[in-house]
């Protein structure tokens, strides 16, 4: 039973490189997530797509943020370029179009140096 | 803009003991209402939810919810606690389902024998 599948689970980049993301939603999901996790923020929410439309692009993370649905089975999320304090849990979640329940990916650990 | 707050970032309990972490919500309106669990190293995997009703809601492993309109309150509890319950847990709002979750900074509960 696949969940939402994180790639790669950590990611080291120096400083001003440009690094990408990706996430396999849940299987027949249409609604997906980009959160940003820190230990002083918690969980702050970069973008959603609805059916591969994006309907929040989470405001102040837009302009070295990029996130993408290039299909309904596979996101991505570009920061370019790095900064370190871009270091951070970053978390992709998926769930049915209305659906109750958002299902989490085990999260991208970031590293900037 | 709705809001989130978990007063308690750390609660260290004896195993057996029983459990409350507290959540308050700012929204005018009545919100739907998550709690969220993050072991190490894991995504976060819902507990509960509330969405109308019956203000007691049962979650998974023994947890359990209640809101409470008066107080904008949706504490979580748990009769007794085992190690395994050590985690961080959060709560969460939503307008409209899964729809833009906002979530509390957690609390880090660490159950002790």
């Amino acid at each position: 039973d696949a969940g939402v599948t994180q790639t790669p689970r950590h990611e080291v980049a120096e400083k001003g490189q440009t690094i990408i993301l990706k996430c396999e939603p849940v299987s027949g999901h249409n609604d997906l997530f980009w959160y940003r996790q820190t230990k002083i923020q918690g969980l702050e929410l970069l973008s959603y797509f609805r059916s591969k439309s994006l309907m929040e692009d989470g405001g102040a993370f837009k302009d070295r943020f990029k996130a993408e649905m290039l299909n309904s089975s596979f996101s991505t999320l570009k920061i370019q370029p790095t900064e370190p304090k871009d270091s951070a849990v970053y978390l992709c979640a998926s769930s049915l179009q209305g659906g109750t329940e958002v299902f989490f990916g085990k999260g991208t650990r970031l590293t900037v140096v | 803009a709705q809001s989130v707050t978990q007063p308690d970032a750390r609660v260290t309990v004896s195993e057996g003991a029983s459990l409350q972490l507290r959540c308050k919500y700012s929204y005018s309106g009545t919100p739907y209402l998550f709690w969220y669990v993050q072991y190490p190293r894991q995504g976060l995997q819902l507990l509960l939810k509330y969405y109308s009703g019956d203000p007691v809601v049962q979650g998974v492993n023994g947890f359990e919810a209640e809101f409470i309109k008066s107080n904008s309150s949706f504490h979580l509890r748990k009769a007794s606690v085992h190690w395994s319950d050590s985690a961080v847990y959060f709560c969460a709002v939503s307008y409209n389902y899964a729809q833009g979750l906002t979530f509390g900074l957690g609390t880090r509960v660490s159950v002790f024998p």
